[in-house]
């Protein structure tokens, strides 16, 4: 059982550099999401998706892109890479509303030097 | 005051021990509770939901306390396999903006 899967696990990015986190679940969820998590915090959203082509900002989009073109994926794009966005990053999926269980993905860690 | 908050210990217990943690929440429209394990360096996985009556899973029991604004969360006899961090999550509404992670309670049980 596959799950979700994102893609890559770690990565090295320099400033100012573009990048895209892969990430596609199996389980014909219409919620979507994209995490980040910092040392010693919470999760914080950043942008999410309630259905193919329907995406929505979350508490932390700045600096990054999101598009839904089909059930399965929900690529996250980073545009201009700052230090600020070294984070462990993880997508999640959920059947219907959020008050179901959420599935992560492995995560993904990226550093931005 | 944040919205979810959670002792992040960390918690160091003998096997076999009783722990208890609480995490508060802010929102007192808050409808859904949830309590998430993440082990190191993974990511998180449901352990329990949080129903207003309390329920119970095992060894594990949870507790809601909507006068008081806070969920709980009890491990009993506990496993060297039991230590991880423990994410409060508080769901506000059907939005999924308003779902509200914990920043985690670090539990150590020790031989």
């Amino acid at each position: 059982n596959a799950g979700v899967t994102q893609t890559p696990k770690f990565r090295i990015l320099k400033i100012g550099q573009s990048m895209t986190l892969q990430c596609t679940q199996d389980m014909n969820h219409n919620y979507m999401y994209w995490y980040r998590q910092d040392p010693g915090m919470g999760l914080k959203l950043i942008y999410y998706s309630v259905g193919a082509g329907i995406t929505d900002k979350g508490e932390v989009p700045n600096g990054y892109n999101v598009s839904r073109s089909t059930t399965e994926d929900f690529p996250l794009r980073l545009e201009l890479a700052a230090p600020s966005q070294t984070s462990v990053y993880f997508c999640a999926s959920s059947y219907s509303s959020p008050g179901n269980t959420i599935y992560f993905g492995e995560g993904s860690w990226l550093t931005v030097v | 005051r944040k919205e979810v908050e959670q002792d992040p210990g960390p918690f160091n217990v003998p096997e076999g021990a009783t722990v208890a943690f609480n995490c508060t929440y802010s929102n007192s429209a808050s409808q859904s509770f949830f309590w998430y394990r993440q082990d190191c360096r993974k990511e998180p996985k449901l352990l329990m939901s949080v129903y207003s009556s309390g329920n119970e899973d095992g060894r594990f029991t949870a507790q809601l306390n909507r006068a008081s604004q806070y969920i709980s969360l009890l491990i009993r006899d506990s496993k060297l396999s039991d230590s991880a961090t423990y994410l409060c999550v508080v769901i506000s509404s059907g939005s999924a903006r308003q779902l509200t992670f914990g920043s985690g309670t670090q539990l150590t049980v020790l031989p």
